[in-house]
């Protein structure tokens, strides 16, 4: 199975300063058409995950551009360029490239 | 506004079985692959299976395999979770899933497997 690994595991952050996630795969996510099956997801205490970003780097809808999401091949990263009180909680990566589709062990941000 | 609704967790003792289901509204059900992804607290978020738009075909993670089985009815637009021969290991909330992306999960189901 494509281990996704996260650092940090965990990120104490100050409002309004940036914050960045790391996820790396034992293989490349990237497909013979050249699309790169990495998603980000977040999930709030007490609450469902949701989803930031599909595709490396293409925002949800609703989903604030101080959210960003960048990397290729198997080193990705997640940024968010000013934590807010809502950004709190567990960050997630996800690989679709390969069955079994598999996640990161998740970050956990706090202020 | 998609919806996914799940029911259906509950205590079960090892060896048992369960079947959880997810009523789906706010889209085109039948043109959608499903999934249902896990968590618990050891493991984190662990994908358990997918089923195409059709139903045709179901992928399932290797330790449920043989052992749950997924399946779905557009008509009815839902799609359920046979679980048999439970483990505690089994142990965690059951997400209904839309897409292989996840683009949108449920509210989760508790299953608990223990004595």
């Amino acid at each position: 199975d494509v281990v996704m690994t996260q650092s940090p595991l965990s990120l104490p952050v100050t409002l309004g300063q940036p914050a960045s996630i790391s996820c790396r795969s034992t293989q490349s996510l990237v497909d013979s058409s050249g699309r790169t099956y990495l998603h980000w997801f977040h999930q709030r205490p007490g609450q469902s995950p949701r989803r930031l970003i599909y595709l490396v780097s293409t925002r949800d809808s609703g989903v604030p551009d101080r959210i960003s999401g960048s990397g290729s091949g198997a080193d990705f990263t997640l940024k968010i360029s000013r934590v807010e009180a809502e950004d709190v909680g567990l960050y997630y990566c996800m690989q679709t490239q390969f069955w079994p589709y598999t996640f990161g062990q998740g970050t956990k941000l706090e202020i | 506004e998609v919806q996914l609704v799940e029911s259906g967790g509950g205590l079960v003792r090892p060896g048992g079985s369960l079947r959880l289901s997810c009523a789906a509204s706010g889209f085109t059900f039948s043109n959608i692959g499903m999934a249902w992804v896990r968590q618990s607290p050891g493991k984190g978020l662990e994908w358990v299976a997918y089923i195409n738009e059709d139903g045709s075909r179901g992928s399932y993670v290797d330790s449920v395999r043989g052992r749950f089985t997924m399946s779905r009815d557009n008509a009815e637009k839902s799609v359920s979770l046979q679980m048999n021969n439970l483990r505690a290991d089994d142990t965690a909330v059951y997400y209904c899933v839309k897409s292989g992306w996840c683009d949108n999960w449920g509210q989760g189901t508790l299953v608990t497997v223990s004595s």
